[in-house]
């Protein structure tokens, strides 16, 4: 069965440090797609990346990045340099699109960037 | 620029009422999906739709019902209010296929409390 663990419930930084998000999933397909939405306080779900099973290569825009190692079935999420305006709900999320066009979030992980 | 929105964004109503909350898309998206946030739960599928005429129950469908006449709107309909169903809804639209992209973009949220 799909699934997707977001381990750290709650994760609290100071201004400019670095900052991993962890997801580790599940899947029996070899063909799917992981993504990554970030909720800030005001509430709206806003989409970051998606990443196919297929392409491995690790993501990077501007101070955010992404590593995806199919080995450990992880995507994991960096925000190097955090700032305030990081502070957010983070989900990462699985589709088996083969199978249907559902995703599935994990639980989701709460930032916090202090001043 | 294609959007999703939903409306009212916030509504107030009685246990035992009939609400109906409205979400329209200009993606062209053939995928539309309810889901509803809880603290505690995350993002929790409601219903969803492959296109027009297909509704499909998601894992808490109970006391709601979508019905899809066209490709924008997915209308998301309370039969009768419980106060049980207090909670944030998202109404979110994907593509269906890779061209596309799977990613579901979603509306801004519609903060429902029954009273």
């Amino acid at each position: 069965a799909q699934k997707v663990t977001q381990a750290q419930t709650e994760i609290s930084v100071v201004e400019k440090e670095d900052v991993t998000l962890d997801c580790v999933y599940e899947t029996r397909d070899t063909t799917y797609y992981l993504f990554w939405y970030k909720q800030p306080p005001s509430g709206e779900l806003v989409f970051l990346i998606r990443r196919n099973s297929f392409d491995e290569q690790n993501e990077i825009s501007g101070r955010y990045s992404w590593n995806f190692q199919k080995s450990t079935s992880s995507f994991n999420f960096t925000i190097t340099a955090s700032q305030v305006v990081d502070s957010a709900v983070y989900f990462c999320a699985l589709s088996e699109a083969r199978r249907d066009d559902k995703i599935i979030f994990g639980k989701g992980t709460r930032l916090h960037i202090l001043p | 620029d294609a959007e999703i929105t939903q409306s009212p964004r916030h509504k107030i109503t009685e246990t035992g009422r009939q609400v109906t909350l409205a979400c329209h898309q200009t993606w062209n998206h053939n995928n539309m999906f309810w889901y509803r946030q809880d603290l505690g739960h995350g993002l929790r599928l409601i219903h969803y739709s492959y296109g027009v005429q297909d509704t499909n129950k998601g894992e808490v469908s109970d006391g709601y019902s979508v019905s899809r006449s066209n490709t924008e709107d997915l209308p998301l309909t309370l039969e009768s209010a419980a106060s049980s169903q207090t909670s944030v809804y998202f109404c979110a639209s994907s593509g269906s296929s890779y061209s596309q992209g799977y990613e579901q973009y979603f509306g801004p949220g519609t903060r429902l409390t029954v009273t």
